[in-house]
């Protein structure tokens, strides 16, 4: 069974550092690409972030670019965002997902079950 | 960035109806685009990638059509597990954007 565990959220003071894991079980995390997602409790799904299979290649979404560094560890079936310069408006919920082959669609066909993140003072 | 419009932003339904909310893009992407059900607590679960293609495991009352910059999915009978939140995303390219959601609620 196909599974993704983050973990790491917390409560952190604003201007501080945070890093996130996501574990994966299941299957074999090298043959994937990984992505970060989040949500502001009640709110809309935000795009934060997403790496290759091999780490050659990262983008990141306009509000978090600069701040946030994703990477991953295939040997240890492990995907991490370090969160730095937080502020409240990173205050959410983030969401690991593995993505489907590009040849076979490219949705994000698994996803964590989250990591609440809380930035204030 | 490319711009997701999602409508409406919610709708009441009653179990058996169908249900349509469409997504526009602010330009084209081919059919790169999925539609994800959200139910509260929980992570987004996909329902449909490439615009139309029925992710394994999905009931066949959900679908999806599309290309370019309109997108719809369909709900052909509510079922009351399908009361829920439902998001598009573009994947067609970088920064990748949701639509921004539609909540279906009974009526």
């Amino acid at each position: 069974e196909v599974q993704l565990v983050e973990s790491g959220g917390a409560l952190v003071q604003p201007g501080r550092s945070l890093r996130l894991s996501c574990a994966a079980s299941g299957f074999r995390l090298e043959d994937f690409a990984m992505h970060w997602v989040r949500q502001v409790p009640g709110k809309s799904l935000e795009w934060v972030a997403g790496i290759t299979w091999n780490s050659a290649t990262i983008y990141y979404g306009d509000s978090v670019q600069g701040r946030f560094t994703v990477s991953r560890d295939n040997a240890k079936n492990s995907l991490f965002l370090q969160l730095s310069s937080l502020t409240t408006e990173d205050t959410a919920f983030y969401f690991c997902a593995r993505r489907q082959d590009v040849f076979q669609g490219g949705a994000l066909d698994s996803w964590g079950q989250g990591a609440l993140v809380t930035v204030s003072s | 960035a490319i711009q997701m419009t999602q409508s409406p932003s919610s709708l009441s339904a009653s179990v058996g109806d169908r249900v349509t909310i469409t997504c526009r893009a602010s330009q084209g992407i081919s059919n790169d685009l999925g539609w994800y059900q959200q139910k509260p607590g929980k992570a987004p679960k996909l329902l449909i990638y490439a615009a139309s293609h029925l992710q394994s495991g999905v009931p066949s009352r959900f679908s999806g059509s599309g290309s370019g910059t309109e997108f719809t999915l369909t709900i052909s009978s509510l079922q009351p597990e399908d009361f829920a939140t439902y998001y598009c995303l573009q994947d067609s390219d970088y920064p990748w954007t949701f639509g921004q959601g539609t909540k279906v609620e009974s009526k």
